[in-house]
């Protein structure tokens, strides 16, 4: 069983949809949790860090469930320029570990 | 955007022959990583570096070597290619302890034929 792991999708929405991914990590001692961005043949670059608390940034929300090991980032009023593949990452003693994605496509 | 760049960007080599990637950033952050990314494993973290000289193994350093001879520079060497090292290499950097967020560059992606 992979550390962290995502459902690879597609998820294929209509523009203005709301959209939720979910991420499970299997090592209850994880600290740190994060969301990436990746677009095709690009860099993944930073989304949002994921704080015990929830946080939110514009249409994007993040959640941690500490009881059920998973992280979740919410889009809302999905944007076409949304469409990539989001990545969840774990830091666990240091090490930090990726799930291997979830592609979305916006449609318009 | 962090100010990382990776040399080459694109290669294609042979079964067999040594390989060095080069990671060069200008952000003078102390931590430095190389990763490999493949479809349906993600991102794997193949070695880091703490500072000069200062490095360790990640998940997947077999056949991996690396060097950080300046702050700002990152080496990756493949001392004997093979197909299994076909991938796409991204290097990143982050500014504090590895537990906080790290910043990649645009990647290398290395053919081994």
């Amino acid at each position: 069983r992979k550390e962290v792991e995502q459902d690879p999708g597609p998820f294929n929405v209509p523009e203005g949809a709301t959209v939720a991914f979910n991420c499970t990590y299997s090592n209850s001692a994880s600290q740190s949790f994060f969301w990436y961005r990746q677009d095709c043949r690009k860099e993944p670059k930073l989304l949002m860090s994921v704080y015990s608390s929830g946080n939110e940034d514009g249409r994007f929300t993040a959640q941690l469930n500490r009881a059920s090991q998973y992280i979740s980032l919410l889009i809302r009023d999905s944007k076409l320029s949304d469409s990539a593949t989001y990545l969840c990452a774990v830091i666990r003693s240091g090490d930090m570990r990726f799930g291997a994605g979830t592609r979305l496509t916006v449609k318009p | 955007d962090a100010g990382i760049t990776q040399s080459p960007r694109h290669k294609v080599t042979e079964t067999g022959t040594p390989v060095t990637l080069r990671c060069h950033q200008t952000e003078n952050h102390r931590y430095m990583y190389w990763y490999r990314q493949d479809p349906g494993h993600g991102l794997r973290l193949i070695h880091y570096s703490y500072g000069v000289k200062d490095t360790d193994k990640g998940e997947v350093s077999d056949g991996y070597s690396v060097s950080r001879s300046k702050t700002e520079d990152f080496l990756l060497t493949l001392e004997s290619a093979t197909s299994s090292q076909t991938s796409v290499y991204f290097c990143a950097i982050s500014d504090q302890d590895r537990a906080y967020e790290q910043y990649f560059g645009p990647g290398t992606r290395l053919t081994v034929t």
